[in-house]
């Protein structure tokens, strides 16, 4: 079956640190990959997507790059703001499975001033 | 406001009523899905419709979960004799066809948190 795996939090960093959330994935077919943001009381957004092995996904000076060879999708940014708290959830979406999307447990993200 | 819209955005209960939930989708998708999200995971697909016809549910859509989407405009999610383990937030999404691959995005509602007392 599919399923997601990524870093438990809760993570906590200073303004201006650099952020890495790991994501793995298993996937039974070819499979788009995303990270999904939720904002404290606010619905699930997307951040970014990549649709195929060597893809680089961007928004909001976040970044990830999906690598088939080691099944990964990592989140990164290179300077967080107090703004990017936040959990966020990697996912994926196989075709033959009618679009819908698998999550991961999703990733607390604090960062304090 | 053109996004998806839930309601009621929080609901309680006690245990053993029956509770419907309302989502009503961004109006050119006809893609629709409901999620199931406990606190602290990830949400979990229950079912999903394309226009009025219900596609796939998932093993978590117990016998006491029906969904409808009539007309392949809003929907609706009905538990029946709610439990205690049916607490949860209750997430919909809409998006396009897969036939519009680059556009394909879901859009998710903000959500109605179901309390079970």
């Amino acid at each position: 079956g599919n399923s997601v795996t990524q870093m438990e939090g809760p993570v906590t960093l200073s303004e201006e640190a650099f952020l890495t959330i790991n994501c793995t994935y298993t996937a039974t077919g070819y499979p788009s990959l995303f990270w999904y943001v939720q904002y404290p009381g606010e619905g699930l957004q997307l951040l970014l997507k990549a649709t195929k092995a060597d893809d680089k996904g961007s928004n909001k000076g976040f970044e990830a790059t999906y690598r088939k060879e080691t099944t990964s999708f990592h989140l990164e940014k290179g300077s967080v703001q107090v703004s990017d708290s936040a959990v966020y959830f990697c996912a994926l979406r196989v075709k033959a499975a009618g679009n819908k999307l698998t999550f991961g447990g999703g990733t607390r993200v604090l960062v304090k001033p | 406001d053109t996004g998806v819209s839930q309601d009621p955005r929080h609901k309680i209960t006690k245990r053993g009523q029956n509770v419907t939930f309302r989502c009503d989708p961004i109006s050119e998708h006809n893609r629709l899905y409901w999620y199931r999200q406990t606190l602290g995971q990830g949400p979990e697909f229950l079912t999903y419709f394309q226009n009025e016809a219900q596609l796939e549910k998932s093993r978590l859509l117990s016998d006491r979960f029906s969904a409808e989407r009539p007309k392949g405009s809003f929907s609706t999610l009905e538990i029946q004799r709610t439990e205690q383990g049916d607490s949860a937030m209750y997430l919909c999404a809409s998006s396009r066809p897969w036939e519009e691959p680059t556009l394909t995005e879901a859009f998710f509602g903000q959500g109605t948190r179901l309390t079970v007392v």
